[in-house]
Formats: structure tokens, sequence, C-alpha cells
């Protein structure tokens, strides 16, 4: 079975800290993706990534960087952390182009809380 | 561009009812489309997938038939039991090489009453 993990499930950072998510996957997946998640507005996509040292924006990606120096290793980066950047942040991994599936498959979350 | 409807929530039903969420896409091409599930606490989870019009996916007692004439992918299943309790997201992946993104709907909140 494919894995996603994430380093933590509950974090809680003030306001101006730096913050890194850290994923990692174990199926030698190409693709990675982060998202958060707010209630009402589903799944928003951050950043993506098809390649290592590949990075690509998503629908949401101000605030936030990312960074990919290994294929299994995709971290979210949280320059200055703001209240409004509390949320759930699911990691997600894909096949990739071999295969032509699209599946993504989910880690199982860290909920950030900045005070 | 792509996009997702589901149906609003919460649903809430009795154990053994019949559970329908609605789904309707719009895409260009020939998307493939998804239903993930999200229990409390945890990340999503791969419920059931088709590729192209007329597939039907099916998974743990639920399915959901790929309708391109009307664009729709409904999630059904006939007898839910308390531990259905969950969010349900529709999704698409447009399919085009290269692009490997996928677009969610807001997700449906279903409980189940014992």
């Amino acid at each position: 079975d494919v894995k996603v993990t994430q380093s933590s499930r509950y974090l809680v950072k003030r306001t101006g800290e730096k913050v890194f998510l850290e994923c990692v996957q174990d199926m030698d997946h190409e693709n990675m993706f982060w998202y958060r998640q707010d209630p009402g507005l589903g799944l928003r996509l951050i950043y993506f990534s098809y390649d290592v040292k590949m990075k690509e924006k998503g629908d949401i990606p101000e605030g936030y960087s990312v960074s990919r120096e290994k294929k299994e290793r995709f971290s979210l980066i949280l320059e200055s952390a703001s209240t409004n950047q509390t949320s759930m942040y699911l990691c997600a991994s894909s096949l990739g182009s071999q295969g032509r599936l699209y599946e993504q498959y989910f880690g199982p979350g860290t909920r950030l809380t900045v005070t | 561009g792509d996009s997702v409807t589901q149906m609003e929530g919460p649903v809430t039903l009795s154990e053994e009812a019949f559970l329908t969420i609605n789904c309707t896409y719009t895409a260009t091409g020939y998307p493939s489309l998804f239903w993930y599930v999200q229990y409390p606490g945890e990340g999503l989870q791969l419920l059931l997938k088709a590729t192209k019009a007329d597939d039907k996916g099916s998974n743990k007692g639920f399915e959901a038939t790929y309708r391109k004439e009307t664009t729709s992918f409904h999630l059904e299943k006939g007898s839910v039991q308390v531990s259905d309790s969950a969010v349900y997201f529709c999704a698409l992946s447009r399919g085009l090489i290269g692009d490997y993104k996928l677009s969610f709907g807001a997700g449906t909140t279903v409980t189940v009453r014992a």
C-alpha cells in the first residue's frame, strides 16, 4: 500500500514564526501536492511538483513556498506564519506519467493553529 | 475552467437508509472522475473511480456511474451504516499528459445515526 506520512498531526505556532511541514511518500511517486482544507471551501491546491527540484504554483500560493530536494520528500514552508494560515494541511502523491494513473494518495493531514 | 459541484450538506440519515450524493462537473475533453472519503481526523482515501463514460466505479457498497450526457457522477449506497459517517468529495482530473492535478468539490458531510 502507498504510504504518505506527514511530520506532525497537530502543530501550534506563533504569528511571524517560520513553519516547516514535511511530507514523505514511500512509493516512488513522481507527483506531489500540498492542499489546505477549510470548512465550506473544500481542498485548495497550494503548490505541486512533478519532479525533483521542480515546483509550480497552485491556486493559493501566496504566503507559502515549497522544497523538493529528494523524490520522496516535499516540504511546505510558511515563511512568516499568520493567523489566516490556521488550517488543515494535506499532502498527496500520485504515480505520474508512466501508468497514466491520476488518483492521488493522501497523508493524514497536519492541523496547524497560528496564534 | 474545470469544476466540480456537489450537493450541499450536511446530510443526516438513519442506519440502513439509502444515500445519494449528487455530483456534476464541467470539463473539456474526457476527464476521469473520483470519489474520496475522509473519516473524522484522517486524510482523504480514494473510494472509487471511473475513467470513461458509462463506467461504474464501486467499493464498500458504494457505486457511481460516469454519465457524460448529464455530466454527472452521483454517489449511491443502498444501506448505510454508522461507520459511513464521513465527508465525501467528488473530484475530476482532466487526464491530459503532463497535467496531474485534481479539481475537488466542496465536500458533503454525512452523518448516519443508529
